[in-house]
Parts: C-alpha cells; structure tokens; sequence
C-alpha cells in the first residue's frame, strides 16, 4: 500500500506567518496532491503536480504555493499566512494520471491564528 | 459552481438498516465515480468505484448504483454497522484526460444500535 507522510501534523502559526507543509510518497507515484478540507465543503484542490519541477493549480491556489522538488516530495508553501487558512490539510498521490485512486496521508492541521 | 454536491450532510440509521448516500454532479464528461471513507481524524480511503460503463457495482455490504441520465449516483451499505460510522465523499472526474477528481462536501453517517 502507498505510503504518504505529511510533517508537521499539527501546527499553529499567526497571521502573516511563513508556513511550509511536506509531503513525501515512498511508493514511486507520479501524481501529487495537496487538498485542505472545511466543513461545508467537503475536500478542494490546492494544487498538483505529475513529477518533479511540474506545478499545475488547483481550484483554490490563492494564498499557496507550490513546489515538488523530487518525486518523492512535495511541498506547500504560505508565505503570508491568514485565518482563512485556517484548515485540515491532505496530501495524496496517486499511480496513474488523473488520480483515480488517491492515497492520502494523514493530515495536517493547521491554525493561523 | 459545486461540480458534485451531496445535499444531505448528516445521516442517521439504524444497526441492521440500510444506509443510502446521495450525490449529484453536474458534468456529463464525468466518467469514473467513487466513494471515499473518513474516520475522525484520519485519512480519507477509496472505499468503491465505478465507470460510467456500468449501472451498478457490488462488493460486500456496499452497492453503488449510477444514474447516467439523472447525473446521480449513490452508495447503498445493507447490514449497516457502528463501524460504518464515518465521513462519506463522494468524487467524479473525467478518466479519459488528466482531469482533477472533484470531491463532494461529504455527509457524516452515524449508524446508532
């Protein structure tokens, strides 16, 4: 099974703060995701990417950044961070293009406060 | 606009009933449907999946039926147990380009004795 690991899992940070999430996939998949879930909206792209120095937005990228540096990693980036936020973030990847099937890892939560 | 919508955000049944998860979506290119699980403070997992080739899949307790026509499609669980207890996503996308999986806003079942 796909192994995904996100550090921190917990973090809090003010606002305007400078917050990097990490991901990294042990399973040589291709496809990355990062995805914040709220309540009310069920899980919503940030951004993806299918291979190392590709970037491709999401439906929600305002505020984030991106960056994949190897296959294995990826990584969110907040440079000014807001409460808005304020959220529960997943990192996926997947084998084959277009995500049909999604391993997540097991979150970070993060608050700006 | 919300591409996939389940309208119902929480759900109650009985130990022994059937639970029936709704959703909805609004792009016909959609082809490749999926139910996702969540436990509280965990990570999603694919549960079940189907393309649009086929009416109805069974694995177990679980039953997903498409409705092309109606661009519908549900997530029957017979036999339902506490340990169904969970967040349910719904999720569709378009297999045939690299398209993004697009979840809907989830509903919490609680499978109560």
């Amino acid at each position: 099974e796909a192994a995904v690991t996100q550090s921190p899992r917990n973090k809090v940070t003010v606002t305007g703060g400078n917050v990097t999430l990490s991901c990294r996939q042990t399973n040589s998949h291709n496809y990355m995701y990062w995805y914040r879930q709220d309540t009310g909206h069920g899980l919503r792209l940030i951004h993806y990417s299918y291979g190392a120095g590709n970037l491709q937005i999401g439906d929600v990228p305002d505020g984030y950044k991106a960056t994949r540096t190897t296959q294995e990693d990826f990584f969110l980036l907040l440079e000014l961070a807001s409460p808005s936020q304020t959220s529960l973030y997943f990192c996926a990847s997947s084998p084959d293009w277009g995500g049909n099937t999604l391993y997540f890892g097991a979150g970070t939560r993060l608050s700006v406060l | 606009g919300q591409q996939v919508k389940q309208s119902s955000p929480s759900l109650t049944v009985q130990e022994g009933g059937i639970s029936i998860l709704n959703c909805d979506y609004e792009n016909d290119m959609f082809d490749y449907f999926a139910w996702y699980k969540k436990y509280p403070d965990n990570s999603p997992t694919l549960l079940i999946s189907v393309r649009s080739n086929v009416d109805k899949r069974e694995d177990g307790r679980l039953t997903v039926f498409l409705n092309k026509s109606g661009k519908h499609f549900s997530l029957h669980i017979t036999a339902s147990q506490p340990e169904d207890t969970a967040v349910y996503l719904c999720a569709a996308r378009i297999s045939s380009s690299f398209s993004k999986l697009v979840f809907g806003q989830g509903t919490s079942l609680s499978v109560v004795p």
